[in-house]
C-alpha cells in the first residue's frame, strides 16, 4: 500500500534557525514523485518542492531543500534560515506513476519564534 | 498567469439544501482535482478528472456528492442534499499532465463549506 507518514504533528523552532521536517514514503512502485506543500493560516496550498524517484541530486528551491534518502525511504524537507512567515501547516505527499493521484500525509504545523 | 479559481470562497448553508462549488483550473492543464479537507481526516481526494473524463471518484463519500466538467475550463461539485458533516474547505487542483509529466498540482484558494 502507498502511505506517507509524518510523525511531527508540531513543531517550535527559534527565527534563523534550519528547520527539518520529517517525512517517511512507502510504496512499491520504483517510479514517484514526493512533493512539499505549505498551508498558512490563510488556508491556500503552496507547492514549495518536487523529488523524481529518479533524480540523482537533491531538490534545492530558495531557502527549501529536500533530503532525498531513497534506501531509507524518507524525503524531509529543511528550510534552512527560518522566519516568521515559515509558520504554516506543511504537508508530504506522493505520486506514484501507478496512477496520477497526489496522496498527503497528515501534516506538521511549524510555529516560528521571535 | 491566472492560477486555480474557486468560487465561491465562503458558503453557509442549511441542512438539505444543495451547494454548488465551481472551479476553473489553470488553462491547459490536463487534470482536474476535487479535495476535502478537515481537521479529523486531513487532506482526501474526491475525484478527478482527466480531459474532462472522471478517471477515479471512489473517494466520493456518498451518492449526496457528484461532480462534472462539461468542458476544459469549468468544473462543479455539487452536494445535494447538504448534511452538517459536510462542513470542511473544499480544494480543486489541476495539473499540466499526469504522473509521466512530472508535474505537480496547483491548487485553487478553497471553498470554506459550512452546513448548519
Amino acid at each position: 500500500a502507498q502511505k506517507i507518514t509524518q510523525t511531527q504533528p508540531g513543531m517550535f523552532v527559534q527565527e534563523k534557525e534550519a528547520v527539518t521536517l520529517d517525512c517517511t514514503y512507502d510504496t512499491s512502485d520504483p517510479s514517484y514523485g514526493l512533493f512539499w506543500y505549505k498551508q498558512p493560516s490563510s488556508g491556500e496550498m503552496i507547492f514549495l518542492i518536487y523529488q523524481g524517484s529518479y533524480d540523482q541530486q537533491n531538490a534545492t528551491e530558495g531557502r527549501y531543500s529536500l533530503n532525498f534518502q531513497k534506501a531509507r525511504k524518507s524525503a524531509n524537507l529543511v528550510i534552512s534560515a527560518s522566519q516568521l512567515g515559515d509558520s504554516a501547516m506543511y504537508f508530504c505527499a506522493m505520486r506514484t506513476s501507478r496512477d496520477d493521484k497526489i496522496i498527503f500525509g497528515k501534516g506538521t504545523r511549524l510555529h516560528i519564534l521571535p | 498567469d491566472a492560477g486555480v479559481i474557486q468560487s465561491p470562497r465562503h458558503e453557509v448553508t442549511e441542512m438539505g439544501q444543495e451547494v454548488t462549488l465551481r472551479c476553473k483550473p489553470i488553462s491547459g492543464h490536463d487534470y482536474l482535482f476535487w479535495y476535502r479537507q478537515t481537521m479529523m481526516r486531513g487532506l482526501e481526494l474526491l475525484i478527478y478528472f482527466n480531459n474532462n473524463v472522471p478517471i477515479d471518484d471512489s473517494g466520493m463519500p456518498e451518492d449526496r456528492f457528484s461532480a462534472k466538467m462539461p468542458n476544459a475550463s469549468f468544473s462543479t461539485l455539487k452536494i445535494q442534499p447538504s448534511e452538517p458533516r459536510d462542513s470542511a474547505v473544499y480544494f480543486c487542483a489541476s495539473s499540466l499532465t499526469g504522473f509521466r509529466g512530472g508535474d505537480t498540482q496547483y491548487f485553487g484558494p478553497g471553498t470554506r463549506l459550512t452546513v448548519l
